[in-house]
């Protein structure tokens, strides 16, 4: 397997730039998840789908922010337009519930992202 | 709503100590989920264990142990013996089932320093 990919791995912008933010699930994991890692937040989620469908977006800072999933094997964070404060590492992640319960997540490698 | 409280924010060790790191947290579902997850100076999140919340019974694997007490909320994780590389901040996660699919709620984080 080749684990949850994110790229890219390191993306600085300008302020006011518009940033995607691209993540592949494992293959075959029915949901996927969009974390945010800062100082001061820590890690918090964002949004999450499952089976494609965005399911709870209530992380999702402001409008500013929007993320898709056009099919299983890829998802998209955007931000537009990016300013300072969204500086941070985002990770994605996926799962897929074991029979009767619940699965770890599967983090990917993360991209940090430096707004200027 | 669910929380996760890691009180040591950071600890510093000699190799060879033992050490203990702290979670507790709060739910109100009887069935839920607890996590903890390793992330390395390398910055990547890495899955160590998974319990529910009807298997009480602790659980070692090989330098880690893990003790969960339902009566007392708490998830904690002992490294016995530590070493530099167990180096990193490690995070408890909860996890709620039904309706929040897989999504988890955080604890703020425990820094470890294992030093020669």
């Amino acid at each position: 397997d080749a684990g949850v990919i994110q790229s890219p791995r390191h993306e600085v912008t300008e302020m006011g730039q518009e940033v995607t933010l691209r993540c592949k699930p494992i293959s075959g994991h029915d949901y996927l998840f969009w974390y945010r890692q800062t100082m001061m937040r820590g890690l918090e989620l964002l949004i999450y789908f499952n089976n494609n469908v965005p399911i709870d977006d209530s992380g999702m800072p402001e409008d500013r922010f929007s993320a898709k999933m056009p099919n299983a094997s890829f998802s998209t964070l955007k931000i537009q337009p990016s300013e300072p404060r969204d500086s941070a590492v985002y990770f994605c992640a996926s799962t897929t519930p074991l029979a009767g319960g619940y699965n770890e997540q599967f983090f990917g490698p993360g991209t940090r992202l430096t707004v200027l | 709503a669910q929380k996760v409280t890691q009180a040591q924010t950071e600890i510093s060790v000699v190799e060879k100590e033992d050490v203990t790191l702290d979670c507790v947290y709060e739910t109100r579902d009887t069935t839920y989920y607890l996590f903890w997850y390793k992330q390395p100076p390398s910055g990547e999140l890495v899955f160590l264990i998974r319990r529910n919340s009807f298997d009480e019974q602790n659980e070692i694997s090989g330098r880690y142990s893990w003790n969960f007490q339902k009566s007392t909320s708490s998830f904690n994780f002992t490294i016995t013996a530590s070493q530099v590389v167990d180096s990193a901040v490690y995070f408890c996660a909860l996890s709620e089932a039904g309706g929040g699919g897989n999504k988890l709620t955080f604890g703020t984080g425990t820094q470890l320093k294992v030093e020669l």
